[in-house]
Order: C-alpha cells, then structure tokens, then sequence
C-alpha cells in the first residue's frame, strides 16, 4: 500500500480538463511544499511535470498545473490531448531522514 | 543537457549478485544526489534509497536497507546499485534520477532486471 492515496484511473475526452488528486497526511503533503508529479508513458521513464507543489520544468506544458490544499495535492491537465495518455503518480517529502520520499500508487488517465 | 544512461538488463539466477550502472552527463556532476527507483511489474514507484556523489553519504529506505548496496565512483559521475544474493521478488525495473530538493528530473531509461531459476 502506498504512502499517497491518488485514484486508480481517470478518464476524459479530448479539450475537456481533469484533475488528479493524491492524499497524504499533516506529516508530508501537509506539512511541506515538497510535492512533484510525474507522467509515465508505457515501457518509458518516468518524467517530472510538477515540481514544489506549483512549479513546471522548463518545456513542460502550461496545460499541466498543480495545487495543494491541505494535505492533499492535484494535478489539473486542460485542453486534454491523447498523448496526455499515460500513468501519472505523486511524490512529497516526509521529513523522514529514513525515507525522505513517499510516491502515491498511481492513477491511470485514459483519454476517450 | 543533464542526462543519466543506464547499463542494461540483466538476466539473473536467484542467490546471484549483480551490479547495475547509471552514468550521469551533462549539468551532473558530484554535489549532486542520485536517487534509486523500484518499479515491479504494473506497479507503482517505490524510492529505495540516495547517495551524493560527491562524498558518497547515502540514505536508504529501511524497505531495501540491508538488502541492496548503493555506491558510487564520482571520477566518473557513476553511481551503482547491487545485490548480493538475488530474490525472485527483485524482478523489477531499477530507475536511477538525479534527486533535487525531494524531485527527481532527470531520470535514466531504466533497467529491467529478471530473476528467475
């Protein structure tokens, strides 16, 4: 069982805007501005779309934003496109010096 | 450009050791922090554990602690991670990333390692 609760899957159609949410506790997500998130096509790496709960690397899509309120984070993608297609999972630091990284299990985005 | 490129996969018996590279490029270099990433089959991410490159200090998650190794060698901005006696369940694909401030970007293209009698 993952640290971060996020929802199995979600779904939309091209142009409409979904969000992903992805839940931890007053100890992590609701503690520190640490959250990032990150797209995963199928049989490739991982990469960062989010990171510092708001803030977008450099060539990632505006389509992408991030948001936190209370001890859960969200991932909004508007103007859904079928590359949007993917596996999208949520990390946060924990202030654990053990396990400093805690990730959500992930949330399959399907676009209709 | 900053890049890690990953050695590739391997096929193993259980009780086999193996190591596993990540090269770094680019704008990485030592004083920078390699994060290490299990995927199991059709499953999520779990961190294992880090190490700076610079000095080697490592942290690992007490989910692997004891069970994997990771080192680096910093003249080459190389880290490493290894097994000494392989499970079955360490059938997974290994994700090597640079690790800034609690993110990780960017990533290597992942390493498939297969145990299996």
């Amino acid at each position: 069982q993952s640290a971060l609760s996020q929802p199995a899957s979600v779904s939309g159609s091209p142009g409409q805007s979904i969000t992903i949410s992805c839940t931890g506790t007053s100890s992590d997500i609701g503690f520190y501005d640490y959250v990032s998130w990150y797209q995963q096509h199928p049989g490739k790496a991982p990469k960062l779309i989010i990171y510092d709960v708001t803030n977008r690397p450099s060539g990632v899509s505006r389509r992408f934003s991030g948001s936190k309120s209370g001890n859960t984070a969200s991932l909004t993608i508007s103007g859904l496109q079928a590359e949007d297609d993917g596996d999208y999972f949520c990390s946060s630091y924990s202030g654990s010096s053990n396990t400093p990284v805690v990730f959500g299990g992930g949330t399959k985005l399907t676009v209709l | 450009e900053a890049q890690l490129v990953q050695s590739g996969a391997e096929v193993k018996k259980p009780g086999e050791s193996l190591r596993i590279s990540c090269k770094a490029s680019g704008d990485i270099s030592a004083g920078h922090w390699i994060s290490w990433v299990r995927q199991m089959p059709g499953k999520g991410l779990e961190w294992m554990g880090r190490i700076d490159l610079s000095d080697s200090y490592t942290n690992y998650s007490p989910s692997f602690q004891g069970h994997v190794t990771i080192s680096a060698d910093k003249s080459i901005t190389t880290a490493f991670l290894q097994w000494s006696s392989l499970k079955a369940s360490d059938t997974a694909i290994y994700y090597c990333a640079r690790d800034r401030d609690f993110s990780f970007d960017p990533w290597g293209q992942g390493t498939l390692v297969t145990v299996s009698s």
